[in-house]
């Protein structure tokens, strides 16, 4: 079965640096999403992406966060400037076009431990 | 917005015993309602869903059912087993390109 990958599945940082979560999406996807997890909390959305523009986003995904798909493959998550409760798993996903949220497809998360 | 709540938070049951999860949503304008398992250190793993249309929707050991007056729907496992430990999550959304909304999780433990 096909996959989404992240990179990378641990990021430690410290508070106030900028960090970038990387997302391979399936190849024939082209809606792509970021949630995240804080421990012991509920799975959040941050922001759908589609034809290289942002579709929807919550309140969570304020201006220190952004997204990109720089190479037509990879879809990344910036947070420019670290904060504590930024800590949490950070899930991404996608599916095609014309399909429903059925179809979608998360990958395996990245781990962000803000110090 | 859409808000999911669900419960319980943890369960643990004698394996072969029945596992219900409930979850209530606010949004009437809400359709899908998914259920994924999510293992230990892996991806959430969509089990089963259902749509505002059927009540009740049913896949071998996995049964969702679906109360819209009430806003509520639940997973049912039913001959549990140690394999069936992990977090279960319940999601609602509008459809078409809206976002699903989670509920916190269930985890739980089935006991041999």
């Amino acid at each position: 079965e096909p996959e989404v990958t992240q990179t990378p599945s641990h990021q430690v940082t410290q508070m106030g640096q900028e960090v970038i979560l990387r997302c391979v999406p399936i190849s024939n996807h082209l809606y792509f999403y970021w949630y995240r997890q804080i421990l012991g909390q509920k799975v959040e959305f941050l922001v759908s992406f589609y034809n290289n523009e942002i579709s929807e986003k919550s309140e969570i995904f304020d201006d220190q966060f952004s997204v990109e798909r720089p190479d037509g493959s990879n879809f990344t998550l910036k947070i420019r400037s670290t904060k504590l409760e930024d800590s949490a798993m950070y899930f991404c996903a996608s599916r095609v076009p014309g399909t429903g949220l059925e179809k979608l497809f998360f990958g395996s998360g990245t781990q962000l431990s803000v110090l | 917005g859409e808000n999911v709540e669900q419960h319980p938070s943890t369960l643990s049951v004698q394996e072969g015993d029945s596992a219900v999860i409930k979850c209530t949503y606010s949004d009437s304008a809400s359709n899908y309602f998914p259920w994924y398992k999510q293992e230990l250190g892996k991806r959430p793993q969509l089990i089963i869903d259902i749509r505002s249309n059927v009540g009740e929707k049913k896949d071998q050991r996995i049964a969702v059912t679906l109360n819209k007056t009430a806003k509520h729907f639940s997973l049912h496992i039913t001959e549990t087993q140690p394999e069936d430990s992990a977090v279960y999550f319940c999601a609602a959304s509008r459809g078409g390109n809206t976002p699903l909304v989670f509920g916190k999780g269930t985890r739980l433990s089935v006991i041999a």
